[in-house]
């Protein structure tokens, strides 16, 4: 069974430019969370999705950032337009139920020069 | 202000030694995580743990939250250069344990 998966691995895009981030997590699991990772600190969780709604997205850092799961499947977090400061590692994770283990992909290492 | 400590941030050692990592905080959790992380990869859940003076054990990790709830260690013995890699803990509370306070994590290097 493929586990959660994340598009591109790596994007390096100017400030003032638009990403779009993908997250498929694993087929099944209705919960779906985005974490981020600047460098020097720690990993910080940004929204959970259950299906296709927002369970929370307190995370969420400013209104640059918009996150969609249309279908409840696969979801995607669009940074427009990217600033300096939203370089870092972005996780997704998925889980079958809100308790219990969250499985994490292996994360969009994105830079903003 | 890290909610979440952890120490030591990094700890390089030799194959069969024993070591312990911890994780500090001031806030209570109703439960903390504990993950490993490598190079290129998300982190990988190894244990949860609920109950203050809760020990688990899996193979040579021992994991154990504190009896306040504010702290936890995971002791490892016998190191072997494949349990090289980052340990981070991660608290939850009540309700939510999925918007998790994360510390910045202990770089293990094992070295053979």
């Amino acid at each position: 069974e493929a586990g959660v998966t994340q598009f591109p691995s790596h994007s390096v895009i100017e400030k003032g430019q638009t990403v779009t981030l993908r997250c498929d997590p694993i087929s099944g699991h209705d919960n779906l969370y985005w974490y981020r990772r600047v460098m020097g600190k720690e990993i910080k969780f940004l929204l959970h999705f259950v299906k296709e709604s927002k369970q929370d997205e307190s995370g969420m850092p400013n209104n640059r950032f918009l996150a969609e799961r249309t279908g409840g499947t696969y979801s995607t977090l669009k940074v427009q337009p990217a600033e300096l400061e939203d370089s870092g590692v972005y996780f997704c994770a998925s889980s079958p139920r809100q308790a219990g283990e969250a499985f994490f992909g292996q994360g969009t290492r994105l830079t903003v020069v | 202000t890290q909610l979440l400590e952890q120490s030591p941030q990094f700890l390089s050692i030799q194959e069969g030694e024993n070591l312990t990592v911890y994780c500090n905080s001031s806030s209570v959790f109703s439960s903390l995580q504990w993950y490993r992380q490598e190079p290129g990869e998300g982190p990988v859940l190894l244990v949860t743990v609920v109950t203050g003076g809760e020990v688990k054990k899996l193979k040579r990790l021992t994991f154990q939250f504190g009896d306040a709830r504010k702290d936890s260690s995971l002791h490892i013995t016998a190191a072997q250069p494949g349990d090289t890699g980052l340990y981070l803990c991660a608290g939850g509370y009540a309700g939510n344990n999925r918007k998790l306070i994360w510390g910045l994590g202990t770089s293990l290097a094992v070295n053979p």
